[in-house]
């Protein structure tokens, strides 16, 4: 069965950088990419990005191009997203998706990152 | 950047009652629409992709419709555990995707 297991919650200083691992199973993992949303504390949902695992190929939301990164290792099946400069407003569960051609059909477990100093 | 928003943002219902839960977008997003379900403490769940086909395991009480910028999540009869909180996607654009703000169905 198709699993996304993310990596343990996060505690940050402002400045700072987190990088949220998702390790996928049960599935070829080259045949679908990955999203990563967030969600602060009490609001909604915000979609941050895409990764190709064929090609590495990458596209993220505009507000946060320069602060992050997303990649993948196929030999571990792991995607990974790494977010630099933490500010206070970047507390919030990031998830990764599997990317099924026109929709995101399994989800990771969350991560919690809290920035505080 | 295509903005989703829906409506109401709060929607109360007693158990067995239709749900109708709207999303409209800024600009045609033609029928690359997704909904998801989210309950407290859990990642989102895929209900409906495409506006109108259900994922794998989603019950026939839910259905979707609409293309263009208006679309309906509709639940022909609310079980308990369907309150929750139901979010739109579009992905007209991909790979770039966003969000609509929300709608909560809560027990009436």
């Amino acid at each position: 069965q198709v699993q996304l297991v993310q990596s343990g919650a996060e505690v940050k200083k402002p400045g700072a950088s987190v990088k949220v691992s998702c390790k996928a199973s049960g599935y070829t993992f080259t045949n679908y990419g990955f999203s990563w949303v967030r969600q602060a504390p009490g609001q909604g949902l915000e979609w941050m990005g895409w990764i190709s695992t064929y090609n590495g190929n990458t596209n993220y939301a505009q507000k946060l191009q320069d602060r992050i990164t997303m990649t993948t290792d196929t030999s571990t099946t792991t995607a990974y997203m790494e977010l630099r400069s933490l500010r206070s407003d970047d507390t919030a569960v990031y998830y990764c998706a599997r990317e099924a051609y026109d929709k995101s059909d399994y989800w990771g477990q969350g991560t919690l990152v809290t920035v505080s100093s | 950047e295509i903005v989703l928003t829906q409506s109401p943002a709060t929607l109360s219902l007693s158990p067995g009652e239709r749900a109708t839960l709207s999303c409209r977008a800024s600009q045609s997003v033609r029928s690359y629409l997704a909904w998801y379900q989210q309950k407290p403490g859990q990642a989102p769940r895929l209900l409906i992709y495409h506006a109108s086909n259900r994922a794998t395991g989603i019950p026939a009480r839910f259905s979707g419709s609409g293309s263009g910028t208006d679309f309906t999540l509709t639940i022909t009869s609310l079980e308990p555990e369907d309150f929750a909180v139901y979010y739109c996607q579009q992905r007209s654009n991909w790979p770039l995707a966003t969000f609509g703000g929300g709608t909560k169905v809560e027990i009436k």
